[in-house]
């Protein structure tokens, strides 16, 4: 059974720092994978999704990778500010199996002015 | 273009009530998945539908039921309600019955069961 795991839970940084979220999962074989956020009492807003014949994907100050043989993906966030601020979840969906998306229980980050 | 919707955004019911959420999915998009999100198990997949049939099913109990209507909108139901049950309940549509495609999330419905 696939399993998602992000390290740390909680991340604090000050204001203009790079930072790397970490996602891990058990199992190699997935199509994609797929970083969201989540603000407080929110739905969540995709920020990027990676192919698994993709290496990674960037979208302005987001870079995420992706290496499927190590069961490993991490979020790079440059230059960060407060309005980053929110939870951060991957999510996979396995191949196999009947669930639709497997999710990590994300990475809590506050940005510090 | 219009997002995800959901309704009701807050709900409070007692416990052995029942409920009904609603989703309407992005226009033009078919599958409409369903999840629940709370503080201890975070989010989990309940059930997914696809032109009006139910296509995969996580594990809940048969108290969690859905059905998708012909203009691809979806309700969950959820019977006889538990202390437990309180979560934010999610919703998620995407074009096809792919597993290649984004998911796109509506804002949710925050159920309080007392």
């Amino acid at each position: 059974k696939q399993e998602v795991t992000q390290i740390p839970a909680a991340l604090s940084v000050p204001e203009g720092e790079n930072l790397v979220l970490n996602c891990s999962f058990t199992d190699s074989a997935i199509y994609n994978l797929q970083w969201f956020r989540q603000d407080p009492g929110k739905g969540l807003t995709s920020l990027l999704l990676i192919q698994s014949s993709q290496r990674e994907q960037t979208s302005g100050r987001l870079n995420a990778s992706l290496d499927k043989s190590s069961g490993r993906s991490t979020l790079y966030i440059a230059a960060s500010q407060p309005g980053d601020s929110a939870t951060y979840l991957c999510a996979v969906p396995p191949q196999g199996g009947s669930e639709k998306l497997v999710f990590g229980k994300g990475t809590k980050l506050t940005v510090n002015p | 273009k219009a997002g995800v919707t959901q309704t009701p955004r807050y709900l409070i019911k007692t416990r052995g009530q029942q409920v009904t959420l609603s989703c309407s999915p992005i226009s033009g998009h078919r599958s409409v998945s369903w999840y629940q999100q709370t503080p201890g198990q975070g989010l989990q997949f309940l059930f997914e539908y696809f032109s009006e049939t139910q296509r995969n099913k996580g594990n809940f109990p048969g108290r969690f039921s859905g059905r998708q209507f012909s203009n691809s909108r979806s309700e969950m139901n959820v019977s006889t309600l538990e202390l437990g049950d309180s979560a934010l309940y999610l919703c998620a549509s995407t074009r096809w019955l792919t597993s290649t495609d984004t998911q796109y999330f509506g804002p949710g419905t925050r159920l309080t069961v007392l």
